[in-house]
């Protein structure tokens, strides 16, 4: 069955350390992974897609295939960065959602 | 370009009565999808419309139908309420491609009590 595991509900970093949120995939077949954020009273956005490989706020995901894993990166944590995030998984028109994460950056 | 628009933004209703809420897309998004959010169970897919037609459709009871309009207006329904819909919805519009590259722009969700 298709599935995505975020493990942690609440991660808690200092300013200017490295963050890592956790998301585990289950699926056959070539996956189409997304990491989701909502900052406080804002809507749920897009941060970055697998496929596009890019770096958004400094951000990076690097889906591996061999541990099904597409774990979101940040060197130096700021402040600005707390927020809910999801990790989302697109399966024929159907995106299916880890339980999220929230982050909170200490100052 | 004006955003995702989502009407009533919240309402509150008794069990056994019937919701509809209302998903405006952003102007040239033909791809509407709507989520039920909810403390227990996260972010669910409920389905999915693109030019009127439904593409996919989570797992939930018949209970839950959606519809989307020529305009690619949509509008999602639940009959029979119950407790346990009391949730946030969100709907989400993209183009034909963005749903694939998860390009999805969210409303600000109509907010469903059901006592």
């Amino acid at each position: 069955a298709q599935r995505v595991t975020q493990p942690e509900k609440l991660l808690s970093v200092f300013k200017g350390a490295p963050v890592e949120l956790k998301c585990n995939y289950s699926y056959s077949g070539s996956p189409e992974l997304f990491w989701y954020v909502q900052y406080s009273r804002q809507r749920l956005q897009l941060l970055l897609r697998h496929i596009s490989r890019e770096s958004i706020k400094g951000f990076t995901a690097d889906l591996n295939k061999g541990e099904t894993s597409f774990h979101l990166k940040k060197p130096f944590a700021q402040e600005e960065d707390s927020a809910m995030y999801y990790c989302a998984l697109n399966s024929n028109y159907q995106l299916i959602w880890g339980a999220g994460t929230k982050l909170i950056i200490k100052p | 370009k004006a955003g995702v628009t989502q009407t009533p933004r919240y309402l509150i209703k008794t069990r056994g009565q019937q919701v509809t809420l209302s998903c405006s897309p952003i102007s040239g998004h033909r791809s509407v999808s709507w989520y039920q959010q909810t403390p227990g169970q996260g972010l669910q897919f409920l389905f999915e419309y693109f030019s009127e037609t439904q593409r996919n459709k989570g797992n939930f009871p018949g209970r839950f139908s959606g519809r989307q309009f020529s305009n690619s207006r949509s509008e999602m329904n639940v009959s029979t309420l119950e407790l346990g819909d009391s949730a946030l919805y969100l709907c989400a519009s993209s183009t034909l491609a963005g749903f694939n590259t998860g390009e999805l722009f969210f409303g600000e969700g109509s907010r469903l009590t059901v006592l």
